[in-house]
C-alpha cells in the first residue's frame, strides 16, 4: 500500500548548521510533494512544497530536492536558528490521489 | 485571517459518551479532510470529502462520522467514545483534492480530544 517513510526521527544540530531531511514515497502517482512545520501545540503549516515537473525549489533558507525516478525527496535547512525547532513531516498523494500521506516527522531541535 | 477552524479547542469526555467537532474553512476550497494526530504525532487521514464523494480511510471504525451541511463545514461526529480515542483531530482544506491535485492543504487548529 501507499507508504511515505521519512529519516531521521529527530535531528539535533547547533545554530548556523544545515539540518537534511529525507522522505521516500511508493505507490504514489502524486504529483505534488509538502513539507509542514508543527511547533509544539501548533497546527501544521506548510514551509515548502514542490511539484513533480522540477527537480528543485529554494525559499530563503529551505529547499527543496525531488527525484521522482528514485521516489525520493529532501528538505534541507540552511543556517538553522532556534526557531526552526518543530516537527517537520513530508506528505505525498495516496495512489487513488484523494489523501495526503505523511510521514512519520522529524523532531529538529536547534540549539545555541 | 483565521482561514480554517475548529471547536471546540479541548474536549474531555468519558467514555462511552458521544461527542461532535465542528469544522468551518472561509476559503472557499471545494474540499475537506479530517486527520488524526496520535501521541507520537503520527498525522493519518480519516476522510477526505467534497461535493461530490466522501473518501473513507478504510481503517477508520464506524463510530466516526464526517458530516457536511455546507461546502464551508465539515463536522466530526464520534460515537460510543473509547479511550485509544484520545488524540488531537485536526481539519483541514483544500481548493481541489483530486487525483493530480497540487493544491495546499490547511489546516485549522487542531481539537485535544481526552477520553477518560
Amino acid at each position: 500500500g501507499e507508504n511515505v517513510e521519512q529519516h531521521p526521527s529527530t535531528l539535533s544540530v547547533q545554530e548556523g548548521d544545515s539540518a537534511v531531511i529525507k522522505c521516500t514515497y511508493s505507490d504514489s502517482a502524486s504529483n505534488y510533494f509538502p513539507w509542514y512545520k508543527q511547533e509544539l501545540g501548533k497546527r501544521p503549516q506548510l514551509i515548502i512544497d514542490i511539484r513533480s515537473n522540477v527537480g528543485e525549489k529554494k525559499d530563503q533558507r529551505i529547499a527543496v530536492t525531488l527525484n521522482k525516478t528514485a521516489k525520493h525527496f529532501s528538505l534541507h535547512i540552511t543556517e538553522t536558528q532556534p526557531e526552526d525547532s518543530a516537527v517537520y513531516f513530508c506528505a505525498a498523494f495516496n495512489q487513488a490521489g484523494t489523501a495526503l500521506i505523511f510521514g512519520k516527522g522529524t523532531t529538529l531541535s536547534v540549539s545555541s | 485571517d483565521t482561514a480554517v477552524s475548529q471547536t471546540p479547542k479541548y474536549l474531555v469526555t468519558q467514555m462511552g459518551n458521544d461527542k461532535s467537532i465542528k469544522c468551518e474553512q472561509n476559503l472557499g476550497h471545494d474540499t475537506m479532510y479530517w486527520y488524526k494526530q496520535d501521541s507520537k504525532k503520527f498525522l493519518k487521514i480519516m476522510f477526505s470529502y467534497n461535493n461530490k464523494e466522501l473518501i473513507i480511510n478504510e481503517t477508520v471504525p464506524n463510530r466516526f462520522s464526517p458530516k457536511s451541511p455546507d461546502k464551508a463545514h465539515l463536522n466530526l461526529h464520534i460515537n460510543s467514545l473509547e479511550l485509544g480515542d484520545s488524540a488531537v483531530y485536526f481539519c483541514a482544506s483544500s481548493q481541489d483534492g483530486g487525483a493530480t491535485s497540487t493544491d495546499t492543504q490547511y489546516f485549522g487548529p487542531g481539537t485535544r480530544l481526552t477520553v477518560l
